[in-house]
């Protein structure tokens, strides 16, 4: 078990560029979740994947945003045309289906956006 | 409203005392679950200790506890023994349970940055 992983760790874009983050979850967790966390505040949900399907996205996740798991297993999270509003921790999280559901976090990929 | 409310913005303690940090929630669903992360300088979140709603005993992982009390709404961390690497920020989370639904998604206060001074 190698835990979640993410990259790249960190990631400095000029606004009006694409970013594309990675994901790689714990391997036998179906669900995996994104997060977005500003300073000085708890972590935001944004989305989240049940296997290669997403199920559920946030009213924080503007169009600009998406999100993938192709074959149920890395996650990718694409902002287009960034925004400086759009720095941020994000953060992904992965957990089993049964049980009490805990979720392990990543490191996370810290954006700033000038 | 505010689902979790974590009304300390900061906490000092003194090391190997014990330190509590509170958490209240709101929800209307019977069915939830409690969390509680650790977020040091680095970033990572870290899991520290989960208690279910209908969880009669409280939660307890080494030197961490949760007060559960749930009339009252409350999820209370404490740590006992602390030490120097105890200070970092703390987050208290809930995941509800909608009836007929699936998402699992947490809702996290607003943290308390907890400082262990030797």
């Amino acid at each position: 078990d190698t835990g979640v992983s993410q990259d790249p760790r960190h990631k400095i874009t000029k606004r009006g560029q694409n970013v594309t983050f990675r994901c790689d979850p714990i391997s036998e967790h179906n669900r995996l979740y994104w997060y977005r966390q500003t300073l000085g505040q708890g972590p935001e949900f944004l989305t989240y994947f049940q296997n290669e399907a997403q199920l559920e996205k946030s009213r924080l996740l503007s169009d600009r945003f998406s999100a993938e798991r192709p074959k149920g297993s890395f996650s990718t999270l694409e902002i287009q045309r960034t925004e400086q509003g759009d720095s941020a921790m994000y953060l992904c999280a992965s957990s089993l289906l049964q049980g009490s559901y805990e979720q392990y976090f990543g490191p996370g990929t810290r954006l700033t956006v000038t | 409203a505010q689902k979790i409310t974590q009304t300390q913005p900061g906490m000092f303690v003194q090391e190997k005392e014990a330190v509590t940090l509170d958490c209240t929630y709101d929800t209307s669903d019977p069915s939830y679950g409690l969390f509680w992360y650790k977020q040091p300088s680095s970033g990572e979140m870290i899991f520290l200790i989960y208690q279910g709603s209908y969880d009669q005993q409280n939660a307890t992982e080494g030197r961490y506890s949760l007060n559960f009390q749930k009339a009252r709404k409350s999820a209370n961390l404490v740590i006992s023994a602390s030490q120097l690497g105890d200070s970092a920020m703390y987050f208290c989370a809930m995941r509800e349970d909608p009836s007929g639904g699936s998402n699992y998604k947490l809702t996290f206060g607003k943290g308390t940055l907890l400082t262990v001074n030797p």
